[in-house]
């Protein structure tokens, strides 16, 4: 069965440093992933997935099949990015996401 | 446009009350799903329909009845509520284009049992 692994409840840095979330998966098949992020009192949104290969506000993430993971980077971190990151896989046809228990990111000055 | 729209934003019952959460979405969306989202579990999939007139079941589907009898409304329903239900539950869409579009996320209802 997928799984996705968050290791991190909570990650602090201050701005300007860098960030990186982890993010590990479980799955037999071809994985495909995404981060979702919660900013305070919004909706959960998708900040990006791996298939498009871009940078939404300086925030990355490689597949990386052997490790099986998809952390996030961010060279530097702002204070407005401070929210709760969900790394999620779907798997099958049937747009099924299998979220991980999330990380609170909190950037402090 | 509203995108996915979720009500009530509250709501408090007792153990064995029933009570229908609604959503609707107006983006003419296929797919649409129901999570709980609860501490240090992340968000769990309980019902999900790729259609009107198709439901399945997810991973946390026991408690939980749903329907599709259209395009735009998904509606949850808790047939006797009990405390382990006290969640947040979130209803998302998707277009189902097959290429696994993106999940739209509604605002959330907070639902407590007690």
């Amino acid at each position: 069965a997928q799984r996705v692994t968050q290791p991190e409840k909570l990650l602090s840095v201050f701005k300007g440093a860098p960030v990186e979330l982890k993010c590990n998966y479980s799955y037999s098949g071809s994985p495909e992933l995404f981060w979702y992020v919660q900013y305070s009192r919004q909706r959960l949104q998708l900040l990006l997935r791996h298939i498009s290969r871009e940078s939404i506000k300086g925030f990355t993430a490689d597949l990386n099949k052997g490790e099986t993971s998809f952390h996030l980077k961010k060279p530097f971190a702002q204070e407005e990015d401070s929210a709760m990151y969900y790394c999620a896989l779907m798997t099958g046809t049937a747009s099924k996401l299998t979220f991980g228990t999330g990380t609170r990111l909190q950037v402090t000055l | 446009n509203a995108g996915v729209t979720q009500t009530p934003k509250f709501q408090v019952l007792k153990t064995g009350q029933s009570m229908t959460l609604q959503c609707a979405q107006d983006m003419n969306h296929e797919y649409m799903s129901w999570y709980r989202q609860d501490p240090g579990m992340g968000l769990r999939l309980i019902h999900y329909s790729v259609g009107a007139g198709i439901t399945d079941q997810g991973e946390v589907p026991n408690g939980y009845n749903v329907s599709r009898s259209t395009t735009e409304d998904f509606p949850l329903r808790l047939l006797s509520a009990a405390p382990s239900q006290t969640s947040v539950y979130f209803c998302a869409s998707s277009p189902w284009t097959g290429d696994n579009s993106p999940l739209h996320f509604g605002n959330g209802t907070r639902l407590t049992v007690t």
